[in-house]
C-alpha cells in the first residue's frame, strides 16, 4: 500500500450507467489529483484539488465530475461515458505546501466502458 | 505542445548492464524533476528526484544527471536487474500559485532487463 487507496480496482460499466471512483489518502497531503492513463498515451492530468478547492480542470468533458469533500477523500463521478473513456484512472496526492514534491499514486481503477 | 520529451520509447538491456533514459524539457519555470517507476497493475511510484541546483543525485543503483543549460536530465540504472523491468516516467514540476504543484509527464519508457 502506498498510502493512497483507490476503489474499486476494476469497473465495467455501460454507457448509460452512473458510477463513482473513490480515492482516500491519510498522508496529511493537501493536494489531490486525478490522472487518466491510456495505452500508448502519456499521463493526462484531469483535475487538481488544493485544500479541497478545485484549482484546475484540464478541459475534461462534463461526463466526468470530481468531488473533494475533505482533504483525505476524492471522488470521480462518471455518467454517460463513451468507450474511448476506457482507461486506468489514477489518483495521486502531494504535500501541496511550499516547495514542490513528488506524487504518491494509488494503484488505479481500471475502467472499461461497454 | 509536449513540454517533456522522453526517449527511448522502449529499451532492452542485459542483466548487469546500464540502462539510460533521457528527458528534455522546455519550460524553464520547472523546478523539480522526478522519475517514477510503474509495474503492471500498479500506479507509478516515485523513484528518485532532483532539483535544478544540483547536477547529479544518486540513490543506490539509480542516478539522475541534470544539465540545466541544455534543459535535459537522464536516469541511469547501474547493474540493471530483471526486477527493474518496468515502465519509467520522467516528469517536470513547478509550484503553482495554488500550492498544489503541477507535473508534466514524459511518454514513458518500457525497460526490459534480460537475465
Amino acid at each position: 500500500e502506498t498510502g493512497v487507496t483507490q476503489t474499486p480496482r476494476h469497473l465495467v460499466m455501460g454507457m448509460t450507467n452512473k458510477k463513482s471512483l473513490k480515492c482516500e489518502q491519510h498522508l496529511g497531503h493537501n493536494a489531490m489529483y486525478w490522472y487518466k492513463q491510456s495505452a500508448k498515451k502519456p499521463l493526462e492530468l484531469m483535475f487538481v484539488y488544493s485544500l479541497e478547492e478545485r484549482v484546475e480542470n484540464n478541459s475534461v468533458p462534463s461526463r466526468f465530475s470530481p468531488e473533494c469533500p475533505n482533504s483525505s477523500h476524492l471522488f470521480l463521478h462518471l455518467h454517460t461515458l463513451q468507450p474511448e473513456d476506457s482507461a486506468l484512472y489514477l489518483c495521486a496526492s502531494s504535500p501541496g505546501q511550499g516547495m514542490v514534491y513528488g506524487y504518491t499514486f494509488g494503484s488505479g481503477t481500471r475502467l472499461t466502458v461497454v | 505542445q509536449q513540454q517533456v520529451k522522453q526517449s527511448p520509447q522502449s529499451l532492452i538491456v542485459q542483466k548487469g548492464g546500464i540502462s539510460i533514459i533521457n528527458c528534455a524539457y522546455e519550460n524553464t519555470a520547472f523546478d523539480y524533476f522526478p522519475w517514477y517507476q510503474q509495474f503492471p497493475g500498479k500506479g507509478p511510484a516515485l523513484l528518485i528526484a532532483i532539483r535544478p541546483d544540483v547536477s547529479e543525485k544518486k540513490e543506490g543503483r539509480f542516478t539522475i544527471s541534470f544539465n540545466k543549460s541544455a534543459k535535459q536530465f537522464s536516469l541511469h540504472i547501474m547493474d540493471s536487474q530483471p526486477g527493474d523491468s518496468a515502465t519509467y516516467f520522467c516528469a517536470a514540476s513547478r509550484r503553482e500559485n495554488t500550492n498544489a504543484g503541477k507535473s508534466t509527464f514524459g511518454d514513458g519508457t518500457t525497460l526490459t532487463v534480460k537475465p
